[in-house]
Formats: structure tokens, sequence, C-alpha cells
């Protein structure tokens, strides 16, 4: 199975700073059509997982442009600027190149 | 609008079976794989399976954890997939996700993982 590790595990940020949290996946995730198979998603406190990131970079409809996704292969970034007090909530990436989908630990951004 | 709900959690007994359900509308759910996630309390998000559309062969994939007592099947003419597992145990506690999976067209104009329902909550407890 492919190990994603995600690192800080915990992130307090001030409002209108930026946050960075990185993953790393133990096996490259680019496919052979070019993407990288990388996903970032959003859990809210009591809410279903929300899709962010698609493809490593691609931002889902919806999704505010203070989110961005970028890197390639093995080593990936979700980058949050200007947080605000709605981003709270703990972060997941998750590969989708093979099963089974595997997920990073997750990492909680609470607001300072 | 495109919605996923899920339903059929409860309490049950280790040993014990669940059928889970997973109703889509919206789309055209013949289309996609719907896929099972899990997250037990406190804990963070796992991967239980899916099942593949009919144009992908219509068959499944299992996590480790749940894999020869899960069985995921797909109803298409009433836009309703299953989740059947077997021989509970404690640690199959948490909430239940549903969720859709896409083949490589859909993965592309990133139509994975993009729709989640609610979650259905499982109890296993003796």
């Amino acid at each position: 199975d492919i190990v994603m590790t995600q690192s800080p595990l915990s992130l307090s940020v001030t409002p209108g700073e930026s946050a960075s949290i990185s993953c790393r996946s133990s096996q490259s995730l680019l496919h052979r059509t070019g993407y990288d198979y990388l996903d970032w998603f959003l859990q809210k406190p009591g809410q279903s997982p929300q899709l962010l990131i698609y493809l490593g970079s691609n931002r889902a409809p919806g999704v505010p442009d203070r989110f961005s996704g970028s890197g390639s292969g093995t080593d990936f970034t979700l980058k949050i600027s200007r947080v605000e007090a709605e981003d709270v909530g703990v972060y997941y990436c998750m590969q989708s190149l093979e099963n089974p989908r595997t997920f990073g630990q997750g990492t909680k951004v609470e607001i300072k | 609008e495109i919605q996923l709900v899920e339903s059929g959690g409860g309490v049950l007994q280790p040993g014990q079976s669940l059928r889970l359900s997973c109703t889509g509308s919206g789309f055209k759910f013949a289309d996609f794989a719907p896929a099972w996630f899990r997250q037990a309390p406190g804990k963070g998000l796992e991967w239980v399976g899916f099942i593949r559309s009919a144009a992908y062969g219509g068959t499944s994939d299992y996590g480790a954890s749940v894999r020869g007592r899960a069985t995921i099947s797909r109803d298409d003419s009433r836009n309703i997939a299953y989740l059947q597992l077997d021989s509970l145990k404690i640690e199959d506690s948490g909430k239940y996700f549903c969720t859709r999976d896409g083949g490589a067209e859909a993965t592309i104009k990133g139509e994975d993982h993009d729709f989640w329902g609610q979650g259905t909550l499982v109890t296993v407890s003796s």
C-alpha cells in the first residue's frame, strides 16, 4: 500500500496569515496520463469531507482561490493564503493512484 | 443537485452483519463507482472499498481491514449502492460515508470524491 505522511499534524494560525501543509507519498503518484493522483480534503467539525484540490493542483469548484496545491511525484503541499476562521478543521491528503486509496494522518488547523 | 444519502446504520453486536445503502441523485449513477469510506470516532479517514461501473467491469475492490467480510453491490436501476459487512468487530464502529469515484475522464474533470453523503453511524458493541 502507498503510505501517505502529512506534516505538521497540527497548526495554529492567525487570521490573515498563510499556512502550509506537506504531504509525502511512499511512491510516485504520477499516473501515465501525466497527472499526479493526489487530492486534498477538508473536514470541518461535524461535517463530511469536502474536496479542495484534485490531481495535485486543481481547485474543486467553489473552493476559494486562497487554497492552492503544488508538488509532483512524492512531495506535495497545500497552501492556505490569508487564513479565515471558516478554514478550521482537519486537512487530509489522499492518493487515488491505486487501491487501496490511502490518506495522510490529517492536519488539524486551528485559529489563534 | 447532486446528492448522496447513506442509510442503515445503527447499533449491532460483534459477529453480526450490517447492510448500508447509498442512494445517489442528480447525476448519472451508472457511470460512477460508488465508494465507501469510514471514520472511527476521533480518527482519520479510511477507504473501505468501491464498485466499478458496468463499463469498467462492475467489479469491487476492498481495503485490507474489511476484505473477505465486505461485499459492495449496486442497483443502477434504483441508483443505490450497498455495503454489506459480515462478522462485525468492535473496530468496525464509526461513521460510514459514501462518495462517488469516476473513471479516467471523470478524474481529470475533478469528479472523483467531489460529493459526499452526510454519513451513517455504526456502533458495534456487546
